[in-house]
């Protein structure tokens, strides 16, 4: 199984100022057929399902605000959102596809308001 | 928009097999390209894919699960099921359906609870 392992587990920032998660997946999720990295990235917030905001590790679904976004490539990659907000707490996870149809997720992180 | 429900027992006693259903709505679920999953959530914790369908009915299992699921579709009912045999207070969980084309989930249903006790 690829694992994926982020961090930090939790994290708090100002409003206003920029968040930053990390997700590492133990073996690359890059297909080099297609130069796709098999990578998303969810929020999830209190009681509610988790909701899609990053696909192929970089594009943003239908409807999520362009603060956030996705970087990174083969195991590294990265959730940023650029100016948190208030509606933004919520805990983000990363999920690999590459190894479908065996998805694994991160972990999970926390991200509070400081 | 396509949006899932899921429905069943929120308590299962041990050693049972639980039940679950997804319906599914806003689009044919045989409407083909897509694979349909089962998630589970343990409280406080993280994401655990448990398994998924085609509406050929292939399917494909968590390792760690298999011997105990099958997973089954109806497309008369616009449906997808989920069962779990010798259910533990381990399995206890919020349960999601949620659809994918092969690579991320979405849309999920809202989920339901499942506790497992006597």
């Amino acid at each position: 199984d690829i694992v994926m392992t982020q961090s930090p587990d939790s994290l708090a920032v100002s409003l206003g100022e920029r968040a930053t998660i990390n997700c590492k997946s133990s073996q690359s999720v890059l297909d080099s057929s297609n130069n796709k990295n098999y990578l998303a990235w969810y929020q999830q917030k209190p009681g509610q399902p988790p909701k899609l905001l990053i696909y192929w590790a970089s594009t943003r679904e239908s409807g999520v605000p362009d603060r956030f976004s996705g970087s990174g490539s083969g195991t590294d990659f990265t959730l940023t959102i650029s100016s948190l907000q208030a509606e933004d707490v919520a805990v983000y996870y990363c999920q690999q596809y590459y190894n479908t149809p065996m998805y694994t997720f991160g972990q999970g992180t926390k991200l509070e308001i400081k | 928009q396509v949006q899932l429900q899921e429905s069943g027992p929120g308590l299962v006693k041990p050693s049972q097999t639980l039940s679950l259903t997804c319906t599914v709505s806003g689009d044919s679920i045989s409407s083909g390209g897509y694979f349909w999953s089962w998630i589970r959530q343990p409280a406080g914790k993280g994401l655990e894919w448990i398994g998924r369908i085609s509406v050929s009915g292939s399917t494909n299992y968590n390792p760690s699960l298999k011997s105990r699921v099958t997973i089954s579709v109806d497309t008369s009912k616009n449906q997808f099921s989920l069962k779990l045999s010798s259910m533990t207070a381990a399995d206890t969980a919020v349960y999601y359906c949620a659809r994918s084309g092969g690579t991320a989930f979405a849309p999920w249903g809202q989920g339901t609870l499942v506790t497992v006790s006597s």
